[in-house]
């Protein structure tokens, strides 16, 4: 079962940053956190993922609290075809991701 | 990242008949999982296909009824038998790799697949 707690949905501005949270209060010590997107039905895209320190690349950034039991997405620029299903995930033993609800994200113009 | 493909990309098939799914990735891979998603749900997995050994299977999925191969790096398949309009959904399969120090998993396209 996932162990993270998203938002079930919400609505962003387009042109806006989007900042999307989780939480992982369980999550132990050395599990990444990995962020991946699902728009309509295709395969999840991979996003970002990080472990304690901020990480960003050309599509997030991801920012990590210090105590590591939550982190928060952000696109710097949201547009509409940034309108998905956004999944926080951990990983569970030998490598396996456990897909919660996700966070539907409307990119709204 | 990886190029994957999926093979079909849908098909409709009957109750009862049986329906191989290929994955296939264009460079050597160690992990390869198998996903279903059914339909207005997240994704559940399946399996992990093993190179050279038995798939290791999820609680509630059995290998009578999706069985695995795995016959080297960059190809697996998974079967779906005996259908039945329950076993409708897109299933996805997926690759380990070794990303920013950490294994990352990268997703195929997906397989719809419509039992009637």
């Amino acid at each position: 079962d996932a162990k993270t707690t998203q938002p079930p949905s919400m609505d962003c501005a387009e042109g806006r940053a989007a900042n999307l949270p989780c939480n992982h209060s369980t999550i132990s010590g050395n599990e990444y956190v990995y962020w991946y997107r699902q728009i309509h039905s295709q395969g999840p895209q991979y996003i970002i993922h990080g472990l304690k320190n901020n990480e960003t690349n050309e599509m997030a950034s991801l920012i990590i609290t210090e105590d590591r039991k939550s982190s928060t997405l952000i696109l710097p620029h949201a547009t509409l075809r940034d309108t998905a299903v956004y999944y926080c995930i951990d990983l569970y033993g030998n490598n396996r991701l456990a897909f919660g609800k996700g966070n539907q994200v409307v990119v709204i113009p | 990242s990886a190029v994957i493909s999926q093979k079909p990309s849908r098909d409709i098939c009957q109750r009862g008949t049986s329906l191989t799914i290929q994955c296939q990735v264009d460079s050597q891979v160690t992990m390869m999982f198998w996903y279903r998603q059914q339909p207005g749900q997240s994704l559940t997995l399946i399996a992990t296909a093993n190179q050279g050994s038995e798939a290791t299977y999820e609680s509630g999925f059995v290998i009578d009824k999706f069985p695995i191969s795995r016959p080297n790096l960059t190809f697996s398949t998974l079967t779906v038998s005996n259908m039945s309009p329950e076993d409708s959904s897109i299933y996805l399969c997926s690759v380990g790799l070794l990303a920013g120090g950490a294994d990352t998993q990268y997703f195929g396209p997906g397989t719809r697949l419509t039992v009637l």
